[in-house]
């Protein structure tokens, strides 16, 4: 059974200060790996789809990296607009959908 | 049109009422989906409908009927909801089953 974890389950910055979350998981071959951020009542927005282990993607202050057992979401210089949910979600070249983790809420303070 | 646009935004509705929830997008995507999400939860997959057909229904309790007219419409009917049942319902739609999801704004449904 495809399984996707998330860490830390919350995380507090402050604006400025880099940090990463985590998503491992554990898949029957993966087709792909995929960040989303959801802000509150809001549904999620699509950032990164990753294939193959090795494979970086970056966007504004966002950068996800991947191998074969977890992914990276690196914030750098973070700002209050960036406080959201981070989800990570899996697809298996064996399941049909995604497998959501459970997700990473981040709060940037000014 | 990169969207994918749905209606209520906002749903109270009795535990006899019958009421449904709407759901389109006009990217061409061939796959539409419905999830359900609770509070501080992931998205918990619904239905999936794959070129206009039920391709996967998730064990959900046959008070949420899902319909898809057409390749750009997705419709999720609700009859007889419990309290616990109050969620936001999420519709997503995706070009194939590989591709990232383009997920709506939500439907925040409230059962009194």
């Amino acid at each position: 059974e495809d399984q996707v974890t998330q860490s830390p389950e919350a995380l507090r910055l402050q604006e400025g200060e880099s940090s990463s979350l985590n998503c491992s998981y554990t898949v029957s071959g993966l087709r792909g790996l995929f960040w989303y951020r959801q802000d509150p009542g809001k549904g999620p927005e699509f950032l990164f789809t990753l294939y193959s282990a090795g494979e970086e993607k970056e966007k504004e202050r966002l950068k996800a990296t991947l191998t074969k057992k977890e992914s990276f979401l690196h914030i750098t210089a973070p700002k209050p607009e960036d406080s959201a949910t981070y989800l990570c979600a899996v697809l298996s070249f064996n399941g049909q959908n995604f497998v959501f983790g459970p997700g990473t809420r981040l709060s940037v303070l000014p | 049109d990169t969207e994918v646009t749905q209606t209520p935004k906002h749903l109270v509705m009795g535990m006899t009422n019958k009421k449904s929830l709407k759901c389109e997008q006009h990217m061409g995507h061939r796959a539409m989906y419905w999830y359900k999400q609770k509070a501080k939860k992931p998205p918990e997959l619904m239905f999936v409908y794959s070129y206009e057909k039920l391709s996967i229904n998730e064990s959900v309790p046959s008070r949420f009927s899902p319909e898809c007219p057409n390749s750009s419409l997705l419709n999720l009917h609700l009859h007889a909801l419990q309290p616990e049942d109050s969620a936001l319902y999420l519709c997503a739609s995706s070009q194939d089953r590989d591709g990232g999801y383009t997920f709506g704004s939500g439907t925040r449904l409230t059962v009194v």
